[in-house]
């Protein structure tokens, strides 16, 4: 089953605005992860937020992480054509050893 | 650093066939890979967890005498999808684990295999 659901399944911006998704998960973690998977290929991490940390920024990405509410959300800023993808959140789970479990995802496109 | 390669990229096969997807780390050693399964417009599935040495764990549901996987060192594991049928068809990818900071691991992941069976 899927530890993470996100939110929204499919958003569609015009290049230049921000893009928010947010991930939603049932336990306690480690670390979440955010990933980039262009139409089938593999996937690209992103990004790293441990559960002791509250926001973390890479670039044009900036991630946050409420572990009162078991959320996170990706940020990204000044959105590019090349942004287009699908973006997941996946969950390090305490206990799972090391298993990463993936959000259902958000469809991203960015018109140019 | 940290690429994972999959081979191949794409296979058809025939319906009853076996299909052998390897998984390979090339600039570091691996303790543990991991294989998913992804269909079209759905999120990534943990098939199994696959350590060096010994027998991989499954995930519920995963079939282990159908999803064969071998991991016969720390760079290589390869899934075996026996007597295949058309709804096995899926994007197949593996990852590759590797201690990235204090107490955690970071997962590597491959390009993925598509496999069609006809």
């Amino acid at each position: 089953s899927q530890q993470g659901e996100e939110d929204p399944q499919a958003l569609s911006i015009q290049e230049g605005e921000n893009a928010t998704m947010n991930c939603s998960y049932k336990t306690s973690i480690n670390n979440l992860q955010w990933y980039r998977q262009n139409s089938g290929r593999g996937l690209v991490h992103l990004i790293l937020i441990r559960s002791n940390e509250r926001e973390k920024h890479s670039g044009r990405l900036r991630v946050t992480l409420d572990t009162s509410k078991k959320s996170s959300s990706l940020l990204i800023t000044a959105s590019r054509a090349a942004d287009t993808a699908s973006y997941f959140c996946a969950t390090d789970v305490e206990a799972a050893g090391n298993k990463l479990t993936f959000g259902g995802g958000t469809r991203v496109l960015v018109k140019p | 650093g940290a690429v994972v390669s999959q081979h191949p990229s794409w296979v058809i096969c025939k319906s009853g066939t076996s299909v052998k997807i390897e998984c390979r780390s090339l600039d570091f050693q691996a303790t543990t890979m991991f294989w998913y399964r992804q269909f079209p417009k759905q999120s990534l599935m943990l098939m199994a967890t696959s350590n060096e040495g010994s027998k991989a764990t499954y995930e519920q549901g995963v079939e282990k005498d159908k999803f064969l996987i071998n991991h016969a060192s720390l760079t290589l594991s390869t899934l075996t999808v026996t007597s295949a049928h058309p709804e096995d068809s899926s994007f197949y990818i593996c990852s590759a684990s590797r201690l990235a900071g204090e107490l955690y691991y970071e997962q590597y992941f491959g390009p993925g295999t598509r496999l069609t069976v006809t």
